[in-house]
């Protein structure tokens, strides 16, 4: 069956160090792969879209790789802060404009 | 300001009635979308409308139903069938597939 795994623990990092964030898929051969955040009781909020024949992709401190071989897209933030802190979700679209998430991995930043 | 309108916030429903959640957007999307989330979890897709008088199953449609009726609107209805409906609900709209507009989500508890 299709499955989009994030790391279900809790990601705890030191203000100003970088976080590097997980999504691995299974049974897909996604045109794109989509990061967002959310915050407890919002709607997430687009962050980046990477394409299948993108390798990476930057937006400020933010970071995106996609690897189609490895079925991986690791989600990065350089210079980490507290405000940093939320759930990051993965998304893919598996056809048409049907979109599916991952489970989201929290991120704490520690001042 | 363009977005999208989730309404009500918090909505509670004895068992066995029906009950509507509102989505209203003001993005000129075509597409339109309908998550649920529990506590700790990611987005599980309930179902989808790409355009007017045209929606598709997601991965958990049972016990839920749409309509599409006008571009900016998609009410969600979860029926007495659906046996676990305390949840939050998030509705979101894209123009193409690809980056998603989320509402604020509204929080239905069964009492």
């Amino acid at each position: 069956s299709q499955k989009i795994e994030q790391n279900s623990e809790a990601l705890n990092i030191q203000e100003g160090k970088t976080a590097t964030l997980t999504c691995n898929y299974t049974n897909y051969s996604p045109a794109y792969l989509q990061w967002y955040r959310q915050d407890p009781g919002r709607g997430p909020v687009f962050l980046l879209l990477i394409r299948e024949n993108e390798k990476e992709k930057r937006k400020e401190r933010l970071k995106v790789t996609f690897d189609t071989t490895l079925k991986q897209s690791l989600f990065h933030i350089t210079a980490s802060q507290p405000a940093d802190s939320a759930t990051y979700l993965c998304a893919l679209d598996t056809g048409g404009f049907k979109t599916i998430f991952g489970a989201g991995t929290r991120l704490f930043v520690k001042a | 300001d363009g977005g999208i309108t989730q309404s009500p916030k918090y909505l509670f429903r004895k068992e066995g009635q029906n009950v509507t959640l509102s989505c209203e957007q003001n993005l000129n999307h075509d597409a339109m979308y309908w998550y649920r989330q529990d506590p700790g979890q990611g987005l599980r897709l309930i179902y989808y409308s790409q355009i007017v008088n045209d929606f598709q199953k997601g991965d958990i449609a049972e016990g839920y139903s749409v309509s599409r009726e006008k571009k900016e609107s998609f009410p969600l209805t979860v029926t007495s069938a659906q046996k676990n409906p305390t949840a939050f609900y998030l509705c979101a709209s894209t123009q193409s597939p690809g980056e998603l507009f989320f509402g604020e989500g509204s929080r239905l508890t069964v009492l």
